[in-house]
């Protein structure tokens, strides 16, 4: 079963605005990648956050995590038509002593009118 | 973060044949993965392939159906076997980078397949 939920499913919003997506997951994680994936391409890795940071930023990209509350957020700052497309959070399991194996959420299909 | 390439991007094959896909990274990595991603749905493990012995399956995936083979660190393929209209998904590869103690995974091309 997937280890990760995010909501909203769908999200529609003007240009310009800002866009909050959040991932669920239910078990302990080394860390936290979010993904873009355009009309069934291929998966742009956007940003990692590890389990004992709590927020990161990449240019417009602002990623918290609450390993107590077993969530995260992406906020993507003055939105552009070209941001639309499907989120992905995947959360990273340990195996062997490194790295992990990642588990997705179903994914958030964001389309940004102009 | 690594240059991944799949072969190839697309095809579309009729049941009971065997499609073999190819992962191809410009850096020696440790760990490549197999992903599936059906019709409108996320993607979900098949298989870690270890180079040098046998893939590691995910529960609801096998060795007959999903053979894999990783010959050295920057190459790996995934044959889907025997197929059926239900293997119509997109698959793709990915390998894990490793910096500054995080393990960014990141992902090919991917390869969609359409089985009739």
């Amino acid at each position: 079963s997937q280890q990760g939920e995010e909501d909203p499913q769908a999200l529609s919003i003007q240009e310009g605005e800002n866009a909050t997506m959040n991932c669920s997951y239910k078990t302990s994680i080394n860390n936290l990648q979010w993904y873009r994936q355009n009309s069934g391409r291929g998966l742009v890795h956007l940003i990692l956050i590890r389990s004992n940071e709590r927020e990161k930023h990449s240019g417009r990209l602002r990623v918290t995590l609450d390993t107590s509350k077993k969530s995260s957020s992406l906020l993507i700052t003055a939105s552009r038509a070209a941001d639309t497309a499907s989120y992905f959070c995947a959360t990273a399991l340990p195996i062997y002593n490194q790295g992990g194996k990642l588990i997705f959420g179903q994914g958030t299909e964001l389309s940004v009118k102009p | 973060s690594a240059v991944i390439s799949q072969k190839p991007s697309r095809d579309i094959c009729q049941r009971g044949t065997s499609l073999t896909i190819q992962c191809q990274v410009d850096s020696q990595v440790t760990m490549m993965f197999w992903y599936r991603q059906q019709p409108g749905q996320s993607l979900t493990l098949i298989a870690t392939a270890n180079q040098g012995s046998e893939a590691t399956y995910e529960s609801g995936f096998v060795i007959d159906k999903f053979p894999i083979s990783r010959p050295n660190l920057t190459f790996s393929t995934l044959t889907v076997s025997n197929m059926s209209p239900e293997d119509s998904s997109i698959y793709l590869c990915s390998v894990e980078a490793v910096g500054q103690s995080s393990y960014e995974q990141y992902f090919g091309p991917g390869t969609r397949l359409t089985v009739t």
